[in-house]
């Protein structure tokens, strides 16, 4: 079974400039969340799709969006980039909810992109 | 609000002791606790979690996490430490009472773990 997929891995993007970043999640997974993650904050949650809707959202600015299709394929885009955005952005996917709104699902993660900006 | 505590950003132990990384959480309800490892350059992957039941929880690679709920606590122990356990740990909580909408996982930090020869 195919894990996580994000593309590219590594992106190096100029100040101003936009980016798309793709995730392909589990077969199977509908849900998917990403995160952004540098050495001093740790793991910021980005937002979360299910069933092409956005369900969660985090504190970020509106320069960062994002959108799911219709095969559970996310996109992430961050529009006029900062020096301060260089970071290790995470796709992770977990089951579609269960029972008491699933939870207690584990996510699974793709190996990320990272993101620098000069 | 909820929040998770990694109080240690560095552990180090030498191969072959027991390792302990420790875990505190702070949620309004009853919690639902994972554990992820994350290698260099790599994604994070999923280790273990409570739900409910056993407070001793049993994972992958040999670790295990005791949920304490009197303390808020949710510590990772493996008894014999390898070398290529040396990793970035990171704990998170969902409160069990937050779904739909509000099932975003709260993440501590992380810890270091360097495991000597």
């Amino acid at each position: 079974k195919a894990g996580v997929t994000q593309t590219p891995r590594y992106l190096i993007k100029t100040r101003g400039q936009q980016v798309t970043l793709s995730c392909s999640p589990i077969s199977g997974h509908r849900s998917v969340s990403w995160y952004q993650q540098t050495p001093g904050q740790g793991l910021q949650f980005l937002f979360e799709y299910f069933s092409e809707t956005q369900r969660n959202k985090g504190n970020f600015p509106g320069r960062f969006s994002g959108r799911q299709f219709s095969n559970s394929r996310s996109e992430m885009n961050v529009s006029t980039l900062e020096l301060g955005d260089s970071a290790l952005y995470l796709c992770a996917s977990s089951l579609p909810p269960q029972g008491d709104g699933g939870v207690n699902t584990e996510a699974f993660f793709g190996q990320g992109t990272r993101l620098t900006v000069v | 609000a909820q929040s998770v505590a990694q109080p240690e950003d560095q552990v180090n132990v030498a191969e072959g002791n027991p390792l302990t990384v420790k875990c505190t959480y702070s949620v309004s309800g009853n919690p639902y606790l994972f554990w992820y490892v994350q290698y260099p350059n790599r994604g994070l992957q999923f280790l273990l979690k409570y739900i409910t039941g056993d407070n001793l929880v049993k994972g992958s690679y040999g670790f295990e996490a005791e949920f304490n709920k009197s303390q808020t606590s949710f510590h990772l122990k493996k008894p014999s430490a390898l070398v290529s356990d040396s990793a970035l740990y990171f704990c998170a909580v969902r409160d069990r009472f937050n779904a739909g909408n509000n099932r975003k996982l709260i993440w501590g930090l992380g810890t270091s773990l360097a495991v000597n020869p």
